[in-house]
């Protein structure tokens, strides 16, 4: 079994800011973690993703996230918040041993405030 | 190169209608998956095709939905007698291999009945 949460529905921060988009995961088995952003009426884009090695990871349009296994974490950082990252964020895991369909997190909108 | 392409971007149809909903894969990828997103929901998984294999089919609400995939490329989603709750975006996505890739997400269907 597997899940995730992302417990803000909602983050806002002034531009030039650090952003955190919080996501927490429930996996039987070593965990899978992506990062998806959606644009109004688009579809998902990937960001990034965790399979293993390294507990940062880095991705598209200078965002980061960390996995913290003891915590069960996957949390989205950016270090300097832009105005074009506006937008909804979803968390995914999937996990070994399974058939890779991942369970998406409800999302998480991001307002970057000017 | 070319995305994931899905057809038609908006159906507006009456309660009880049957709707197709095609999605084309990016070529040479062997995983696709059937996606419901609703306002506030998050992704809800509907189906999963890998390869030649047997779909996995665990995600449909009901056996008015089903989907089929032919050739190993092109996939419809049909949904039958068709209800207001139907209503949302269908997504599709595919992924090269088996290995836990990322998705590459279509645009969409916004589906709307009547």
């Amino acid at each position: 079994a597997q899940s995730v949460a992302q417990p803000e529905d909602q983050v806002n921060v002034a531009e030039g800011n650090p952003l955190t988009v919080k996501c927490t995961y429930s996996v039987s088995g070593n965990p899978y973690l992506f990062w998806y952003v959606q644009y109004p009426n688009r579809g998902l884009q990937f960001l990034l993703k965790y399979i293993t090695g390294d507990n940062l990871v880095k991705g598209s349009y200078g965002f980061e996230a960390e996995f913290n296994k003891s915590q069960t974490s996957f949390h989205l950082k950016k270090p300097s918040a832009l105005v074009s990252d506006s937008a909804l964020y979803f968390c995914a895991v999937s996990h070994s041993g399974g058939s890779y369909i991942p369970t998406f997190g409800r999302g998480t909108s991001l307002i970057v405030h000017p | 190169g070319a995305g994931v392409s899905q057809s038609p971007s908006n159906k507006v149809t009456e309660k009880g209608k049957d709707v197709e909903l095609r999605c084309d894969p990016i070529s040479g990828h062997t995983a696709l998956y059937w996606y419901r997103q609703s306002l506030g929901q998050g992704l809800e998984f509907l189906i999963y095709f890998q390869g030649n294999s047997a779909p996995d089919k665990s995600g449909l609400p009901s056996d008015r939905f089903s989907a089929e995939r032919t050739g190993g490329s092109v996939s419809t989603l049909t949904i039958q007698r068709t209800q207001q709750e139907d209503s949302a975006v269908y997504l599709c996505a595919s992924s090269p291999g088996t290995a836990p890739n990322e998705q590459f997400f279509g645009p969409g269907t916004r589906l709307t009945v009547l």
